[in-house]
């Protein structure tokens, strides 16, 4: 089983939809928890980062953890054509000493 | 400010052969993670660096080693090179407060083993 599992897609929208992204995990000492944006052929981007249990609301982003579920979720309000990209979750422990990815989600948001 | 810095962008090798990897952490971290991206999937964790001292280490063969130098400034060595070795490598600066804001990426070196 890896540690991290995340549905590839790929997921295809139509502009302005919501976008729901979603990550499970199997190690209960996870406790930090991220989101990164990547566009083909580039580095990843952090989009967003939270800790523990909870919401955290950043613009159009929402990032959702549930560690009793080990599951985390990205929302995505109003797509746009620009949000068309891989999301890959990522997680780790107290430590910090190694981040465990997803597989990525292919997202496109058709205008 | 510059952020983290990785060189070269693009390389080809044949298998067999070794390749060295470059990255420049951001200004103010003491500590580099490298990454392997195969196409299709997510970043596998290799190495973390801090203050030139091994941190961690994924499951990769001894052919991959990794230093970091008194600047911080880090390199990855392959030797050895595999076709399955192709791959984006990435490299990631981690803050000294990594629990209040997270690692950020490198562009990568897209490497391509023949």
């Amino acid at each position: 089983q890896k540690e991290v599992e995340q549905d590839p897609g790929p997921l295809s929208v139509p502009e302005g939809a919501i976008v729901s992204l979603n990550c499970t995990y199997s190690n209960s000492a996870f406790q930090y928890f991220m989101w990164y944006r990547q566009y083909s052929r580039k580095g990843p981007e952090l989009l967003m980062y939270t800790y523990s249990s909870g919401n955290k609301e950043d613009g159009r982003f929402t990032a959702q953890v549930d560690k009793s579920s080990k599951y985390i979720s990205l929302f995505i309000r109003d797509s746009q054509p620009s949000d068309s990209a891989t999301y890959l979750c990522a997680m780790t422990s107290d430590t910090g000493n190694q981040f465990y990815f997803g597989t990525g989600t292919s997202l496109t948001v058709i205008p | 400010d510059a952020g983290v810095t990785q060189s070269p962008t693009h390389l080809i090798k044949t298998r067999g052969q070794h390749v060295t990897l470059r990255c420049s952490p951001i200004s103010g971290h003491k500590s580099v993670s490298w990454y392997q991206q195969v196409l299709g999937q997510g970043p596998q964790f290799i190495f973390q660096y801090y203050e030139k001292e091994e941190r961690g280490r994924g499951n990769f063969p001894d052919r991959f080693s990794a230093r970091q130098f008194p600047n911080y400034s880090s390199e990855l060595n392959v030797n050895a090179l595999l076709l399955g070795d192709s791959a984006l490598y990435l490299c990631a600066s981690n803050p000294p407060s990594w629990y209040q804001e997270t690692q950020y990426f490198g562009p990568g070196t897209r490497l391509l083993v023949l």
